[in-house]
């Protein structure tokens, strides 16, 4: 069954460091993978997706994951953490071909300090 | 242009009233979802529909959920009668893509409260 772990629930980082936030999927077939971020009372905005070709995806805001078949993962990353990016960050893996459908991952929740 | 709108933001009922959501999906997109989003878990498909055909409601407990997207365009899900444990945040999701595999969209959400 398609699943999606991200192992850290919950990360402080320093404004300024560098931040590298992990997800595993579980998937037979070749991922769709997408990394959202949410803020208190907001939705889920889009970061960045991959589909299929460079394996390095640039998104919004600064972020980049790279995804490595060969782990499993797809790995949000940022060089430099700004204050306003304190929120929650959700990894998917979109699945079903026909169907256009998104499993979500539990979150990490990251925190920036001064 | 206007993303997916939801309403009301915010919702606070006792166990076994009744409370309907609705949402307004970006102009064009076919696809509809509905989302429960329970508080330190990720969103989990509720329902998924193409313009107003149900495509996929495994996961509605159908005994208390429903949803219609009358005309394939706003949605509406109600909880008759709710439960304790259907505190969460219900979030409307669009797609462009129809049902190959592509973006969705998110409204801010509905955060209901069951007492």
């Amino acid at each position: 069954a398609q699943s999606v772990t991200q192992p850290d629930i919950h990360i402080t980082v320093s404004e300024g460091a560098s931040l590298e936030l992990r997800c595993n999927y579980s998937y037979g077939a070749t991922p769709y993978l997408f990394w959202y971020v949410q803020s208190p009372g907001q939705g889920l905005q889009l970061l960045l997706k991959y589909f299929s070709g460079d394996t390095l995806v640039q998104g919004i805001k600064g972020f980049e994951a790279e995804f490595k078949r060969s782990q499993s993962s797809f790995n949000l990353r940022k060089p430099s953490v700004h204050w306003s990016d304190a929120a929650e960050y959700f990894c998917a893996v979109g699945y079903g071909g026909a169907t256009n459908k998104l499993i979500f991952g539990t979150g990490t929740l990251l925190a920036v300090q001064p | 242009e206007a993303g997916v709108a939801q309403s009301p933001r915010y919702k606070i009922i006792e166990k076994r009233q009744s409370v309907a959501f609705w949402c307004n999906p970006i102009s064009g997109h076919a696809t509809l979802y509905w989302y429960q989003q329970i508080l330190g878990q990720g969103p989990k498909l509720l329902i998924q529909f193409q313009n107003n055909g149900v495509v996929d409601d495994s996961q509605l407990p159908k005994d208390r959920f429903s949803a219609e997207r009358l005309k394939g365009v706003d949605s509406t899900l109600k909880i008759q009668p709710a439960k304790l444990e259907d505190s969460a945040v219900y979030l409307c999701a669009s797609s462009l893509e129809g049902l190959l595999v592509g973006t969705q969209y998110f409204g801010p959400g509905t955060r209901l409260t069951v007492l």
